[in-house]
């Protein structure tokens, strides 16, 4: 089974930061990558798949990057409404989450 | 404009069946791509990937739960069923249908909590 590795676990930034988001396959998946947000209590909401391509209707600020064993999802400039949990999603064999980053405001 | 939606019990006895619909709109399982999965999370855990069932009747599995998950899809109702055999407290989380259209997952449904207790 491929294993995804998420860190940090828990981020806190200030409003207008840039913050990054890696996540580490533990074999080569090369761009079956996935990202999505989750706020408390509501369903996940998928950001970029396929490594670096954004969702549509997901704001220009998130962009993902990585191939093969390495991806980063970055959020320019932090808003309050970015404050929830995201997590990677590997789909080149089956199917694995990350463990999640929860993202906090400072 | 695409929908889901999960139904079935929110508690099951340990030992017990756990049988989950997943009704949804805005697009036909038995259209070329199409694909629905199911994933779950426990209380304060992280997401866990469970099946996909396809257009053309492909269905994958956690390799992990493999033997105690079923996939079915009826495209006449739009629905697609999942159940989990011998349901034990730690199977205790939110389910979740998605739409999939290759292997990732664009659309949710809100959510169903499953808890499992005697």
């Amino acid at each position: 089974d491929i294993q995804m590795t998420q860190f940090p676990s828990t981020l806190s930034a200030s409003v207008g930061d840039t913050i990054t988001i890696t996540c580490r396959a533990s074999q080569s998946i090369g761009p079956w990558l996935a990202w999505y947000q989750q706020k408390p209590g509501k369903a996940p909401k998928l950001l970029i798949f396929k490594a670096s391509n954004l969702e549509i209707g997901v704001p220009s600020r998130f962009s993902g990057s990585g191939s093969g064993t390495q991806f980063t999802l970055t959020i320019s400039s932090l808003q309050p409404d970015d404050v929830a949990t995201y997590y990677c999603q590997q789909y080149d064999s089956f199917s694995t989450f990350g463990g999640g980053t929860k993202v906090e405001i400072k | 404009q695409i929908t889901l939606k999960e139904s079935g019990p929110t508690l099951v006895k340990p030992t017990q069946t756990l049988t989950l619909t997943c009704d949804f709109s805005g697009f036909s399982l038995s259209s070329s791509g199409e694909g629905v999965g199911w994933i779950r999370q426990p209380p304060g855990k992280a997401l866990e990937w469970l099946a996909l069932i396809y257009w053309d009747d492909d269905r994958r599995y956690s390799p992990s739960l493999r033997s105690r998950l079923t996939v079915t899809k009826d495209t006449s109702k739009n629905q697609v069923v999942l159940t989990m055999t011998n349901m034990d407290p730690v199977d205790t989380a939110t389910y979740y249908c998605a739409h999939s259209p290759y292997w990732h997952f664009d659309l949710w449904g809100r959510g169903t909590l499953v808890t499992v207790s005697s």
